[in-house]
């Protein structure tokens, strides 16, 4: 398996454009986390979803941020307006029981 | 509020040196506690603790869990410049489906 995949590994944008965050999880995994991983705030939990319905979606900080998995295979995380302060890497993480696997993250720098 | 506190925040040690990382813990329903190392890229994990006491080792590497203290350790022994990394810990403490809190995490860096 190739494991959790995200695309793009690196988005710059400008304030207010819309952002879409891309994730494919392990297959077979009925888990699904979006984080966001900053210096200040270190690893924070976005949203996760488990067979492909929102969970608990606390985390997301603002009506800015959306999130979906139509498929077993495949999630976004919207952003929209993004903000400067939107810049972070971001984590797609999937899992089946306990352990989390993690994607490789997506840079987002937002001028 | 659930939050987990990681310390200390970042470390500089010498190859050969013993560390001993901490996490400690306040949530409304533990379940479980987990380590992750992360290098460049993202997390990988290394440990799941769920009862007290009971070391788990990992080569070099070893954790346990003191659930009436609310905490966790993470020594590595003879550290190696390929430890260096973020070190983070993680709980859960719902009843239902996993959601874990993560730790700020501690930057180890080891000097050769």
């Amino acid at each position: 398996d190739a494991g959790v995949i995200q695309s793009p590994r690196h988005e710059v944008t400008e304030m207010g454009q819309e952002v879409t965050l891309r994730c494919k999880p392990i297959s077979g995994h009925n888990s699904l986390f979006w984080y966001r991983q900053t210096m200040m705030r270190g690893l924070e939990l976005l949203i996760y979803f488990n067979n492909n319905v929102p969970i608990d979606d606390s985390g997301m900080p603002e009506d800015r941020f959306s999130a979906k998995m139509p498929n077993a295979s495949f999630s976004t995380l919207k952003i929209q307006p993004s903000e400067p302060r939107d810049s972070a890497v971001y984590f797609c993480a999937s899992s089946y029981l306990v352990e989390q696997y993690f994607g490789p993250g997506t840079r987002l720098t937002v001028t | 509020e659930d939050k987990v506190v990681q310390s200390p925040l970042s470390l500089v040690v010498h190859e050969g040196d013993t560390v001993t990382l901490n996490c400690s813990y306040e949530v409304t329903n533990f379940r479980s506690l987990l380590w992750y190392k992360q290098e460049k890229k993202a997390p990988t994990f290394l440990f799941m603790l769920t009862s007290s006491g009971i070391e788990k080792k990992s080569g070099r590497l070893s954790s346990i869990l003191d659930k009436k203290e609310l905490f966790s350790i993470l020594n590595i022994t003879a550290t190696q410049t390929g430890d260096s990394a973020i070190y983070l810990c993680a709980v859960d403490s719902t009843s239902g489906t996993y959601k874990y809190i993560f730790g700020t995490g501690t930057r180890l860096k080891v000097l050769a």
